[in-house]
Formats: structure tokens, C-alpha cells, sequence
């Protein structure tokens, strides 16, 4: 079984639509973090999350929020989805410097 | 900051030959350094890291060499086959910071 999962790991949805994307490890790492690739833009940091409790902005939070709802589990929000949010959204988490992937949700929003 | 995507540079090698993808970094703060592969559909994975106390760590048929003086990392990846074809990219972390940041994606084909 994978260490890192996430779900959905396609999704098409339409303009200002809710939308939670999902990530769970297995690795009992305490960080966890949220990325974004874009064709040209290599990966963004959106949210990261050293434990619980802690919850810290990244370079591209705009538009997004996110819940660490234990420590295996951390999911990331876009309110009001728009169409420049079309994307790979990858979890990773780490224990310390070192961060591992998930498979990836790719996310189309139309 | 560097990219992933349609116009990476790109390496071709032959199935059996030696690769080697290198990586320039800015910031001569940074003390972590890790290799992640990108297979097409699939999120990155680890294949190697360095600290900046060493200046070459090996692991099973990749190589990673960090050069501080001029700030290159490069990653060797010997008797490379169909099955390493894959975007390469590096990371690094600045000393005190939690953050890494991510580095030139190079695509590497493996021709049989």
C-alpha cells in the first residue's frame, strides 16, 4: 500500500464549486505539505502543517485553505474554485528534511 | 524559478550509457539537497539527498556529487535504462529554514 494517498485523483468541476481534496500517509511523519505543478511553474508550496496544531501559509495561498484533521490526515479547500486553479495538486510529508509524494489529484476546473 | 513542463531541457541518452543531470543552485546558505524522478502521471519520488557536509553520496546505480564552490549539484545515474526515462529535479533547503525549493526539471529519454 502506498505511504502516501490522495483522493480524488481526477476531478472536473465548474467554476465557484467547492472542492476538498483529500491526503493521508501511513509514514507517521508529523509535516505534511500541499503543492501545485503547472506546466512552466514547476511545484508551489500552498499550505504546510508541522503538527496538529500548526497550520502555515505558503508562497500561493490565495484562493486556498486547508484542515489537519489528525496527524495522517490533511486536506486542502478551494472555496470558490476558478479556472487558473486548474492543476496538479500534490501532498508530501516529511519528518524531517526529507519529503515524500503522493500520487497526485488532477484538478480541472472549468 | 525554474520549471516543469513543456519546454524542459531535455537529455537523450542510449539504453546502457551513464547519465548525468546537473543542477545550480543560488543560495550558498542551503545545507539539504535531495534528487526527486517524475514519471509522467505520477508524483515525484525520492531517489537521493545530500547534506552539505559531504561532497558525493552514492546509492544503487545513482551518484549525487555537490560542488559548494561554484553551487552545482548533479546527479549520475549509471547503466541507464528504458525504465529511468523521467523528469529529474532538484531541491534544496536553506540552513534554519523548513521549506524546500525546487529546482531545473531535465527530462531524461532512455533510447533502447
Amino acid at each position: 500500500d502506498a505511504d502516501v494517498t490522495q483522493t480524488p485523483r481526477n476531478r472536473i468541476t465548474k467554476t465557484g464549486k467547492r472542492i476538498m481534496l483529500e491526503c493521508s500517509q501511513t509514514k507517521g511523519h508529523d509535516r505534511m505539505y500541499w503543492y501545485r505543478q503547472d506546466p512552466g511553474l514547476g511545484l508551489r508550496l500552498i499550505y504546510y502543517s508541522f503538527d496538529v496544531k500548526d497550520i502555515n501559509k505558503g508562497e500561493i495561498s490565495d484562493g486556498y485553505s486547508v484542515s489537519r484533521q489528525a496527524q495522517a490526515k490533511f486536506s486542502l479547500s478551494l472555496e470558490s474554485a476558478i479556472p487558473n486553479q486548474t492543476a496538479l495538486y500534490f501532498c508530501a510529508t516529511s519528518d524531517r528534511d526529507t519529503q515524500y509524494f503522493g500520487p497526485g489529484t488532477r484538478l480541472t476546473v472549468l | 524559478g525554474e520549471s516543469v513542463g513543456l519546454h524542459l531541457p531535455t537529455l537523450s541518452v542510449q539504453e546502457g550509457d551513464n547519465s548525468i543531470i546537473n543542477c545550480a543552485y543560488s543560495n550558498s546558505a542551503s545545507d539539504y539537497f535531495i534528487w526527486y524522478k517524475q514519471e509522467s502521471g505520477k508524483g515525484p519520488q525520492f531517489i537521493i539527498d545530500i547534506r552539505s557536509n559531504m561532497d558525493k553520496r552514492q546509492g544503487q546505480r545513482v551518484t549525487v556529487l555537490l560542488n559548494k564552490t561554484v553551487k552545482h549539484l548533479s546527479l549520475q545515474i549509471a547503466a541507464t535504462q528504458p525504465g529511468d526515462s523521467a523528469v529529474y529535479f532538484c531541491a534544496e533547503k536553506r540552513f534554519g529554514f523548513q521549506k524546500l525549493v525546487f529546482g531545473t526539471g531535465t527530462r531524461l529519454l532512455v533510447s533502447p
